[in-house]
Parts: structure tokens; C-alpha cells; sequence
């Protein structure tokens, strides 16, 4: 069965302390893992996909990585827009569903 | 595009009454998703369907019952709603084995 796990639960940073929130996961063969951003009180809106070990992918102040066990969402001097739960995913064989880990809430004071 | 619509937007049932929440998508995606969110437990996956006439069940599927006459709708339905599924509802849709897009979500509480 597949498992993803995040880590922390929470994090608080200072407006431009820079950090990194983990996703471990445990799967029969990766096929694809994806990265989510949440907001209280809206849907999970789509980040990131990686797909192979040593993949990068850049989004203003955002940058995922993936190795074979686990995928890194580094936050370079972030902003208090950037507070949210994030979220990453792994499809299964059949590609016709997603296990989520439980989500990192980050908190970013000015 | 719209995207991913979802309606409604609020419920508050009572215990034994039933509803449908609908979902659209003009992305002419294949797969649609229906999840629950609820505090501590992340998203779980209600039902889903691979295309249309297709339903199938996912992590938490009691209680509820879908249907996708057409490819851009994805129906939930409550029968007999029970307290237990207060809950925030979000529905999804995707290419095959590609991201997933997630409407705004359903709030529902059942007294």
C-alpha cells in the first residue's frame, strides 16, 4: 500500500527565512508525485509535478525536488502570501488515484 | 474556463434527509473525483470515475452514491445523511494518470 508522509505539521517562518517542508513516500514503483498549495476554506490548487529522481521544478519563490524516497518544496525568503497548507500526492499503478500525505501547514509572519 | 465548478457552495441537512452536490468541469478531463476533508484525516477519496457511464468506489464510499451520465458532470448523493458526514466535499478532474484540478468545495453540515 502506498504511504506518503509529510513533514512537519506546522512550520513558522519569519517573512524571508528561507526552509523546506518534506514529503516521504513509500511506493511499489514512483510513477509521477505531485505538489499542492491549499488555502482555509478552498480546493488544493495544483503546484508541481516531478516525475524522475534529480527533477526540478521553479515557481517564484518555490522549488521542488525529488529524490527516490522523498521530494523536498524549498521556500526561498518567503512572504506572508505564501502561508498555507501544502500538500503532496503520489498516483497509484492504475494512475487513477492519488494518496495524499497529511499536509504541512506554514505559517510566515511579516 | 471555469475550470472546476461545484454547487452548492453551503448545506445544512437534517439527519435522514437526503441531497446531491454537482460537479462540472470544462477541461474535457476523463477522470473525475469525489473527496471529503475533515480535520486531521487530509483528503480521502469518496468515488471516482474513469469516464462517462463509469463510477467506482474509493477509500470511504459508504453513505454515498455517484453517478456520471455525462463526461463533464460527476453527481454525489446523499441517501440518508448521518452526522458523521459533516464534512468539506471537493470535487477533482484529470487526464489519465496526470495532476488533478479541485473545485472550491462543499461545506455540509448534518444535524
Amino acid at each position: 500500500e502506498d504511504q506518503v508522509t509529510q513533514s512537519p505539521e506546522a512550520l513558522r517562518l519569519q517573512e524571508g527565512e528561507s526552509s523546506s517542508l518534506n514529503c516521504s513516500y513509500t511506493v511499489s514503483g514512483l510513477r509521477g508525485l505531485f505538489w499542492y498549495r491549499q488555502d482555509p476554506g478552498k480546493g488544493p490548487e495544483f503546484l508541481f509535478t516531478l516525475y524522475s529522481a534529480g527533477e526540478e521544478k521553479e515557481k517564484e519563490r518555490l522549488k521542488a525536488t525529488l529524490t527516490k524516497k522523498e521530494s523536498f518544496l524549498h521556500i526561498t525568503a518567503p512572504k506572508p502570501e505564501d502561508s498555507a497548507t501544502y500538500l503532496c500526492a503520489v498516483p497509484n499503478n492504475a494512475g487513477n488515484m492519488l494518496t495524499f500525505g497529511g499536509g504541512t501547514r506554514l505559517m510566515v509572519k511579516p | 474556463n471555469a475550470g472546476v465548478t461545484q454547487t452548492p457552495k453551503f448545506r445544512v441537512l437534517k439527519t435522514g434527509q437526503s441531497m446531491t452536490l454537482l460537479c462540472a468541469q470544462d477541461m474535457n478531463h476523463e477522470y473525475m473525483y469525489w473527496y471529503r476533508q475533515d480535520p486531521g484525516m487530509g483528503l480521502r477519496l469518496i468515488h471516482y470515475s474513469v469516464g462517462e457511464g463509469t463510477t467506482a468506489k474509493g477509500e470511504v464510499p459508504d453513505g454515498y452514491n455517484v453517478s456520471r451520465l455525462k463526461k463533464q458532470n460527476f453527481l454525489l448523493g446523499l441517501e440518508s445523511a448521518a452526522p458523521s458526514q459533516t464534512s468539506v466535499y471537493f470535487c477533482a478532474s484529470s487526464y489519465p494518470r496526470n495532476e488533478q484540478f479541485f473545485g472550491p468545495g462543499t461545506r455540509l453540515t448534518v444535524l
